[in-house]
Formats: structure tokens, sequence, C-alpha cells
């Protein structure tokens, strides 16, 4: 069964800086890596979506790499501001949808 | 264009009582999901349609969960009858259906459900 982990489980930066969110699977035979963002009281927004034959995918200030060889995607977000506080998960798309439990980040102003 | 749609936003019942929450896809998404998100963990697939059919149910408390997707649009999740242990948010999302392989998915804003 597929196992995915994502680390920190919680992540507390100032306003500006560059950060890394981790997430990990143990099956590599995967669809895809979906990341989201979910904010308090709220469902799940798409961020971004990379298919298993892709490598990286960016939008704005968010970028999306993926080693289905290492079982790892990185989420990595640039200039961070108070309005990126919100929970990010990853799912790994298999025979179903294997979430993450997500990383809590908190930026400061 | 229109999101998911999920009702009722909120729900509390007692144990033992029955919940039923409805969700409406984006029109034209052929493939619908119900998630269980219990406080600090992940969505928990429960169940997966494909236009009125079921690809996996694997992960439903079929004893006490039960979903239809009558005519392939909109969706019921039934709970019958509650454990203390089914509170939670219950996730609706859907997507298209592409290549075989499945899409982005959009989720709707949960139902928020508590067992007392």
């Amino acid at each position: 069964k597929q196992e995915v982990t994502q680390i920190p489980a919680a992540l507390s930066v100032p306003e500006g800086e560059n950060l890394v969110l981790n997430c990990s699977f143990t099956d590599s035979a995967i669809y895809n890596l979906q990341w989201f963002r979910q904010d308090p009281g709220k469902g799940l927004t798409s961020l971004l979506l990379i298919q298993s034959s892709q490598r990286e995918q960016t939008s704005g200030r968010l970028n999306a790499s993926l080693d289905k060889s290492s079982g790892r995607s990185t989420l990595y977000i640039a200039a961070s501001q108070p309005g990126d506080s919100a929970t990010y998960l990853c799912a790994a798309t298999g025979n179903q949808f294997y979430f993450g439990t997500g990383t809590s980040l908190t930026v400061i102003p | 264009e229109a999101g998911v749609a999920q009702s009722p936003r909120y729900k509390i019942i007692e144990k033992r009582q029955s919940v039923a929450f409805w969700c409406n896809p984006i029109s034209g998404h052929a493939t619908l999901y119900w998630y269980q998100q219990i406080l600090g963990q992940g969505p928990k697939l429960l169940i997966q349609f494909q236009n009125n059919g079921v690809v996996d149910d694997s992960q439903l408390p079929k004893d006490r969960f039960s979903a239809e997707r009558l005519k392939g649009v909109d969706s019921t999740l039934k709970i019958q009858p509650a454990k203390l242990e089914d509170s939670a948010v219950y996730l609706c999302a859907s997507s298209r259906l592409r290549g075989g392989f499945t899409d982005t998915q959009y989720f709707g804003p949960g139902t928020r459900l508590t067992v007392l």
C-alpha cells in the first residue's frame, strides 16, 4: 500500500523567505503527484499537478518537482507572503489517491 | 465555471442517528470522489465514481456507509447508523477523465460532521 509522508508537519517563517516543503512516497508506480492547499474550514485547492513523465511544474511563485526514482517531491515557495499561510497537502495517484498528512505553514508578517 | 457544491456545510447528530450528504460536481466532470478527513490527517478516499459506476470503494465501511451517483451527475453519501469516530469533514471532489488517467481534482468546501 502506498504511504505518503510530509515533513515538516509544521513550519513558521518570516515574510519574504523562500521555503521548501517535502513529500515522500513509498511506491514509485504513480500516474501523477498533486499539491494542494487547504485553508481552515475550507476544501482543498489544487496548486500544481506533475504527471509521472514530468520532472517539474511551475505556477507563479510556486515550483514543484518530482523524482519518481527516489520517491520524492518538493514544493518550493518563493518570497513567501502572509497569504501563503495554510496547510499544504501532497497526493500521489496510483490505483487510487493517497494523501499525506500535510504541512501547516505560517508566514509571519 | 461553477465549482463543486456540497450541502449541508455543517451537521451535528447523535450516535446511531442517520445522516446524508449531497454533492454536485463541476459540469461535465465524469469522475466523482468522496473523502473523509479526520482532524489532523490527510483526506482518505472512501469511494470513486466514474459516471454512475463505482471504480473503487475498498475503503468504504459498507456496513454503515453507502453512496450513489444517479444519472452520473450529483451524488449522495449516507451514514447509518453513525458512530463517534465518524466525526470528520466529508469532502467531495470531481475531475475530468482524460486519457484513462485522472486529471486535476477540484474539491468542494466539505461537510463538517460532529457525532455526539
